[in-house]
């Protein structure tokens, strides 16, 4: 079963537009998520996080909101730049007896056309 | 400030044979994550290393071993190699396994088993 969940597996947004791209969680403990971000050959680079004890954390263009009732973020960036396109991820952190463990979703291509 | 490195690049195995694969960790950081990335999914867990002792592990055989060494390098072996271990190993670094959440991720290692 998967615990995170990228419905979308491909976005294309115009250049100067908001992407908008969702991610949903089963798992009540969960306390931090993350969006990382890949460009094909490189390994997954952190973007933004939230606490589950907010609702929204800003850095620049880019805006997580989660909404803990429904189990559900989003990241918002704003404008897209056509050097935003690339693989996004969602993952979502939990302790697990000492470690701290990251669970991903599949992934949302994401292509910012200029 | 050196980032994650993996070595090496890519890799090709036969079934059957078994394999290492190395990990340089961020400086400064003292746990290490392997992950297992499958074709068009998100990378998956397989264990967490703190101070030389795994201490989390995901749902992988025992197959998959590690260690991490006391410069915080670390290897990741996986014997008796099947067809569905062909994946994107990534590594990712953090400065501590409890209070942090973050991980940093190296650029991987493409393992191919014929």
């Amino acid at each position: 079963d998967q615990q995170v969940k990228q419905n979308s597996p491909s976005l294309s947004v115009q250049e100067g537009r908001i992407s908008i791209l969702n991610c949903d969680y089963t798992n009540s403990m969960f306390d931090y998520f993350l969006w990382y971000k890949k460009y094909p050959a490189e390994g997954p680079t952190f973007l933004i996080s939230i606490s589950s004890i907010k609702d929204k954390n800003e850095d620049g263009r880019f805006t997580v909101f989660l909404n803990k009732s429904a189990k559900h973020l989003s990241l918002h960036i704003v404008p897209s730049q056509p050097g935003d396109s690339a693989v996004y991820f969602c993952a979502a952190s939990e302790m697990t007896g000492s470690a701290r463990q990251l669970t991903f979703g599949s992934g949302t291509q994401l292509t910012v056309l200029p | 400030e050196t980032g994650v490195t993996q070595s090496p690049t890519h890799l090709i195995k036969t079934r059957g044979q078994q394999v290492t694969l190395r990990c340089s960790s961020q400086s400064g950081h003292n746990t290490v994550s392997w992950y297992q990335q499958a074709l068009g999914q998100g990378p998956q867990f397989i264990f967490q290393y703190y101070r030389e002792e795994e201490n989390g592990r995901g749902n992988f055989p025992p197959r998959f071993s590690g260690l991490q060494f006391p410069n915080y390098s670390s290897e990741l072996n996986v014997n008796a190699l099947e067809l569905d271990d062909s994946a994107l190993y990534l590594c990712a670094s953090s400065p501590q396994s409890r209070s942090t959440y973050e991980q940093y991720f190296g650029p991987g290692t493409r393992l191919t088993v014929t």
